[in-house]
């Protein structure tokens, strides 16, 4: 059972465009919902993450927006840059709970930004 | 120099062998994350420890078996029950379990 649905499967944007990543949500006890990027050969790491009492958090070109009713979020790179090609995986965790915490990832978003 | 290393970065195995993927942190994290990835799909746990000499299972167990007899080392032993064993596998440590998890450069394990 897939619990964090991503899209698209890969995406092609221009140099300077918008990259828009979409991921939902059905666990609604979720409450940690981070955005790692992944280069080939290479470990994921953390690009910015959210919680629900935000609808929006910005660092520098990426912006999570995050839509709780709709259990959605989505990541925006502003000026999409061709270093910002990589594959980009939304994930979601339950921090509230006693009970161990482990991250639930989407299936992956391969980027290319075009020179 | 901190951080998390695995070993070796790309591993052969024939069918029917058990092999042993290493995983040693510097950052002095209590939490262990072992993962699998396949193409197309995100990440899949298969163990994690939140400390020394304990570990539980995640979504994806069966055929797989850990240890975490020290804070710095987690490493994962694939078994010849795994039916499909083929995959990149990351190892990731947490300082604890509702904290950022920081992934190793993972061990691409082809069995032929």
């Amino acid at each position: 059972q897939q619990q964090v649905k991503q899209s698209p499967q890969s995406l092609i944007v221009q140099k300077g465009g918008i990259s828009i990543i979409n991921c939902a949500y059905e666990n609604t006890a979720f409450d940690y919902f981070p955005w790692y990027q992944q280069f080939p050969g290479k470990g994921p790491a953390l690009l910015i993450a959210i919680r629900p009492d935000v609808s929006e958090k910005k660092e520098g070109r990426f912006t999570i927006s995050f839509n709780k009713s709709a259990k959605q979020f989505s990541l925006h790179i502003m000026d999409s840059q061709p270093g910002d090609s990589a594959t980009y995986f939304c994930a979601a965790r339950q921090d509230s709970s006693g009970s161990a915490r482990q991250l639930t990832f989407g299936s992956g978003t391969q980027l290319t930004v075009l020179p | 120099d901190g951080g998390i290393t695995q070993s070796p970065k790309y591993l052969f195995r024939k069918e029917g062998q058990n092999v042993t993927l290493s995983c040693e942190q510097n950052l002095n994290h209590d939490a262990m994350y072992w993962y699998r990835q396949d193409p197309g799909q995100g990440l899949r746990l298969i163990y994690y420890s939140q400390i020394v000499n304990d570990f539980q299972k995640g979504d994806i167990a069966e055929g797989y078996s850990v240890s975490r007899e020290k804070k710095e080392s987690f490493p994962l032993t694939v078994t010849s029950a795994q039916k499909n064993p083929t995959a990149f596998y990351l190892c990731a440590s947490s300082t604890r379990a509702d904290h950022e998890q920081f992934f190793g450069p993972g061990t691409r394990l082809t069995v032929l």
